[in-house]
């Protein structure tokens, strides 16, 4: 079974600053997408950025963009002119294109923004 | 602009009482999902339904059942509560055959089990 690794439970950043989110994955297929939630104090869950193993190039949302590489099954998230709304749990999630009904999702990292 | 809605938001049970958590989503969706989120574990697929009509187990279905009502609501039953099914239950759906089906999540269900 796929399986997604956040190794960093928490993170600081000061506001302004780049910071950066690890996520390493274990699969053996070669067709996935990838994805980074954020879950602000209200709990709900919302999409940050999305990724298809099939592209070469990074995906970017206005100040989220990440480093995809698929040799290595790293898809890190990272996250430019931090705001103090960027505070939140961030969660990698890895989706099979053979078998799309099973999300495997990261334990979380908690990410800090420090006026 | 609903999206996807459970209700209830929070539950106190008692162990070996039963409870349904429902959920309804508007987006016209095929697949729907349940999750749990538990500290330090991120979310585990408790079980999933991807159509109308049809269910599967997810990673940890024991303690658990699930109605696939219509294609809009898909239903989470806990027969018989145990405090390890403390926790805090998320209802998503996607769609199944379309891109990357990316999963949009209801706000969440915290349930406490005594």
């Amino acid at each position: 079974a796929q399986t997604v690794t956040q190794s960093q439970p928490e993170m600081s950043v000061q506001e302004a600053e780049t910071v950066t989110l690890s996520c390493t994955y274990d699969t053996s297929e070669s067709d996935y997408y990838l994805f980074w939630y954020k879950q602000p104090p209200s709990r709900q869950m919302i999409l940050v950025i999305r990724q298809e193993a099939y592209k070469q190039q990074n995906a970017t949302e206005n100040r989220f963009s990440v480093n995809f590489q698929k040799a290595a099954k790293s898809f890190s998230l990272k996250i430019s002119d931090s705001q103090l709304g960027d505070a939140a749990m961030y969660f990698c999630a890895y989706r099979s294109a053979k078998n799309n009904n099973d999300m495997r999702f990261g334990a979380g990292t908690r990410l800090t923004v420090k006026p | 602009n609903a999206g996807v809605t459970q209700t209830p938001k929070f539950q106190v049970l008692k162990t070996g009482q039963s409870m349904t958590l429902q959920c309804a989503q508007d987006m016209n969706h095929n697949s729907m999902y349940w999750y749990r989120q538990d500290p330090g574990m991120g979310l585990r697929l408790i079980y999933y339904s991807a159509s109308e009509g049809t269910t599967d187990k997810g990673e940890v279905p024991n303690g658990y059942n699930v109605s696939r009502l219509n294609k809009r609501e898909f239903s989470l039953r806990l027969e018989s509560a145990a405090p390890s099914q403390t926790s805090v239950y998320f209802c998503a759906s996607s769609y199944r055959d379309r891109g990357p089906g990316e999963l949009f999540f209801g706000e969440g269900s915290r349930l406490t089990v005594l």
